[in-house]
């Protein structure tokens, strides 16, 4: 049974540039959370996406965008890269329900130039 | 702002030796979660505590809620060079989001 699986692990992108980065999550899981993890500080929620919908937002503008699709997988997307958006990007799936434990993917580094 | 402070940030310790992280919240806590992120890897679910009190122990870890569910205690014994990494407490309200605090990064000597 395959975990949560991201890709790319690593990316390169110059600043201003668009990237687009994904997720499979956990067989039997059908929510998806995004968050950035700045080098040295926790992971911080970006959105979470059920039933294709985006169900929370955490505090990012609106370069950061997300879609989720009728297979659960999901797309994180940033707009107009700026060299603080160098950071780990983790994709945690769960099944939907309150207050479950996260299952990470081994993340996206993405590093802006 | 993250909504859990933990300390210490930083946790050097002998190799054998006990010690204890710390996660405080300003509000009360629907229930806290804890999570151990190896140096290059991803956060790994630990324990989640509900209960106002609750005491839950895994081998060498004993993770306390309090008693106010504002704060939680994640205590290992015997350090071992296994357990080097950061350990995240992740506050969990009603709502979707887990909130991580900084996290207390570990190191062990030998």
């Amino acid at each position: 049974d395959a975990g949560v699986t991201q890709s790319p692990t690593h990316l390169i992108k110059t600043r201003g540039q668009q990237v687009t980065l994904r997720c499979s999550p956990k067989s039997g899981h059908d929510t998806v959370s995004w968050y950035q993890q700045a080098l040295g500080q926790g992971p911080q929620f970006i959105f979470q996406y059920y039933e294709e919908e985006e169900r929370q937002r955490g505090n990012f503008p609106d370069r950061f965008s997300g879609h989720q699709f009728p297979n659960y997988s999901s797309e994180l997307n940033v707009n107009a890269l700026l060299l603080g958006d160098s950071a780990l990007y983790l994709c945690a799936s769960s099944p939907n329900a309150w207050h479950t434990e996260a299952f990470f993917g081994q993340g996206t580094r993405l590093t802006v130039v | 702002g993250q909504q859990v402070m933990q300390i210490p940030q930083y946790q050097h310790v002998q190799e054998g030796e006990d010690f204890t992280t710390y996660c405080n919240s300003s509000t009360t806590l629907s229930n806290i979660q804890w999570y151990k992120q190896r140096p290059g890897g991803h956060p790994v679910f630990l324990i989640q505590l509900v209960k106002s009190g609750e005491v839950k122990k895994q081998k060498r870890l004993t993770f306390q809620f309090g008693e106010a569910k504002k704060n939680s205690s994640l205590h290992i014994t015997a350090t071992q060079t296994t357990d080097v990494g950061t350990y995240f407490c992740a506050a969990v309200n009603n709502d979707y989001k887990l909130s991580f605090g900084a996290g207390t990064t570990v190191t062990v000597r030998a």
